[in-house]
């Protein structure tokens, strides 16, 4: 299994549409959590940190299960610019010693 | 947000020969420094953990005498690769850490814009 999963994607969404990516992660002593988005061909740029209460940023929300070991991000009225790659990141300690990225979701919105 | 640059941006080389990137913290001292590897479609891998003034440490599978790593000031690592082969073409990414790496803030990454090698 491997360490962080995400939905494979691509997800094609109208503009306006509501979004959800799901990440579930295998070591259960991993102690934080983020979102990245990768544009095309560029670096990953931080989204928001996961935190245990969740928490929102604007029409992003983020929530974290742990004993689950799932972690989601919500899009709300999604826009052209979030079209990107959505990466799972999950830290094994809290020394940011130890990132382990997911595969990604692709996300395109479309006008 | 703190600042890494990479350079160069893209290069093509000829098989045999040896590449040196560097990635360059712009405003803050960076303790740690990250190298991973993104193949096309794929997530990044994390190659190895670069500490200022010791060795690197490398992941599993990479291998060190391949990807020679210098952590030599806290603002500056690289990463040479020697003899590069076709295989190696990738994105090469750095990322530095701010501070110590104890909790909060600090356990941000802060990711260059990456490095395009091609080896033809």
């Amino acid at each position: 299994r491997k360490e962080v999963e995400q939905d494979p994607g691509p997800f094609n969404v109208p503009e306006g549409a509501t979004v959800a990516f799901n990440c579930t992660y295998s070591n259960s002593a991993s102690q934080s959590f983020f979102w990245y988005r990768q544009d095309c061909r560029k670096e990953p740029k931080l989204l928001m940190s996961v935190y245990s209460s969740g928490n929102e940023d604007g029409r992003f929300t983020a929530q974290l299960n742990r004993a689950s070991q799932y972690i989601s991000l919500l899009i709300r009225d999604s826009k052209l610019s979030d079209s990107a790659t959505y990466l799972c990141v999950v830290n094994k300690d809290n020394y940011g010693q130890n990132f382990v990225f997911g595969p990604g979701t692709r996300l395109s919105v479309l006008p | 947000g703190a600042v890494v640059s990479q350079h160069p941006s893209r290069v093509i080389c000829k098989s045999g020969t040896s590449v040196k990137i560097e990635c360059r913290s712009l405003d803050f001292q960076a303790t740690t420094m990250f190298w991973y590897r993104q193949f096309p479609k794929q997530s990044l891998m994390l190659m190895a953990t670069s500490n200022e003034g010791s060795k690197a440490t490398y992941e599993q599978g990479v291998e060190k005498d391949k990807f020679l790593i210098n952590h030599a000031s806290l603002t500056l690592s690289t990463l040479t690769v020697t003899s590069a082969h076709p295989e190696d073409s990738s994105f090469y990414i750095c990322s530095a850490q701010q501070g110590t790496g104890a909790f909060g803030s600090y356990n941000e990454q802060f990711f260059g814009p990456g490095t395009r090698l091609t080896v033809l």
